[in-house]
C-alpha cells in the first residue's frame, strides 16, 4: 500500500536556523505530494504541493523538491521563525486513492 | 482561503451523552472526510463521502455516524460519549478524487468527555 514515514520530532531550532523535514514515501502509483502545516489549536493548511517527478513546490520561504529517485520530499527553509512552529505533515495521493496518506507529522518549535 | 467550517471548537461533555460535530463547507465539493488526531498528532480516516446519501466508514474503527443530506453538511454524531473518545476531530472535503486533489480542512474540534 501507499505510506508516508517522516522524521521524528521534536524538532526545536533557534530563530534563523536551517530548516530539513525529512520526508520518504511508497507508492503503489505516481503520486503527487504535499505538505501541510497545523498551527497550534488549528487545522490543516496546505503548506506546497508537487505533483511530478523534478517539480518543487515553494511557499513562505518554504521549499520541497519530488525527487522520485530517491522517493523523497524533504522540507527546507533557509531561516526560521519563531512563527513556524507547528506541526508539519508530509503526504502523498496517487489516483486511485479516495484519501490522502499522512505521514505522523514533525513538530516544530523555533526558540527566539 | 478554504470554506470549510467546524463547530463547536472545544466541548466538554459527560460520559453517556449524545453529541453532534458540525461541518459545513461553502465550496460545493463532493468529498468529505472525517479525520480523528490522537495525541501523537497521527491522523486517522473515521468516515468519508462521496457525495449526498454516500458515506462509508475509514479506515480506523469509531462508534461515530454520520450523514451527509446535502452537500455542504456533514456532521458526525457520538449516541453516547465515552472518555475513550476523547480527542481531535477534523473535518475536510475536496473537489475530486484524483492524484492532483488536495483537501481542505476545517479549524477542528476538540472533544473531552469526561
Amino acid at each position: 500500500g501507499d505510506s508516508v514515514t517522516q522524521m521524528e520530532g521534536p524538532v526545536t531550532l533557534s530563530e534563523e536556523a536551517f530548516l530539513t523535514i525529512n520526508c520518504t514515501y511508497t507508492a503503489t502509483g505516481y503520486p503527487s505530494l504535499f505538505w501541510y502545516v497545523q498551527y497550534p489549536g488549528e487545522g490543516l493548511q496546505l503548506l506546497l504541493k508537487a505533483t511530478k517527478a523534478d517539480d518543487k513546490g515553494s511557499n513562505k520561504g518554504f521549499e520541497a523538491t519530488y525527487r522520485k529517485e530517491t522517493t523523497s520530499f524533504h522540507l527546507e527553509k533557509g531561516s526560521v521563525q519563531v512563527s513556524d512552529s507547528a506541526v508539519y505533515f508530509c503526504a502523498l495521493r496517487v489516483g486511485s486513492a479516495r484519501q490522502l496518506t499522512f505521514g505522523s507529522g514533525t513538530q516544530l518549535t523555533v526558540l527566539p | 482561503e478554504a470554506d470549510i467550517y467546524q463547530t463547536p471548537r472545544y466541548l466538554v461533555i459527560g460520559t453517556g451523552k449524545k453529541i453532534t460535530l458540525e461541518c459545513s463547507q461553502t465550496m460545493g465539493h463532493d468529498k468529505m472526510y472525517w479525520y480523528q488526531q490522537d495525541p501523537g498528532m497521527e491522523l486517522h480516516l473515521i468516515h468519508y463521502s462521496y457525495g449526498v446519501n454516500s458515506t462509508e466508514k475509514g479506515d480506523l474503527s469509531s462508534e461515530s455516524t454520520v450523514s451527509r443530506i446535502r452537500t455542504e453538511h456533514f456532521p458526525l454524531t457520538l449516541e453516547s460519549a465515552r472518555p475513550s473518545h476523547t480527542s481531535q476531530y477534523l473535518c475536510a472535503s475536496s473537489e475530486r478524487t484524483g492524484r492532483f486533489t488536495e483537501a481542505f480542512f476545517g479549524q477542528g474540534t476538540r472533544l473531552t468527555v469526561v
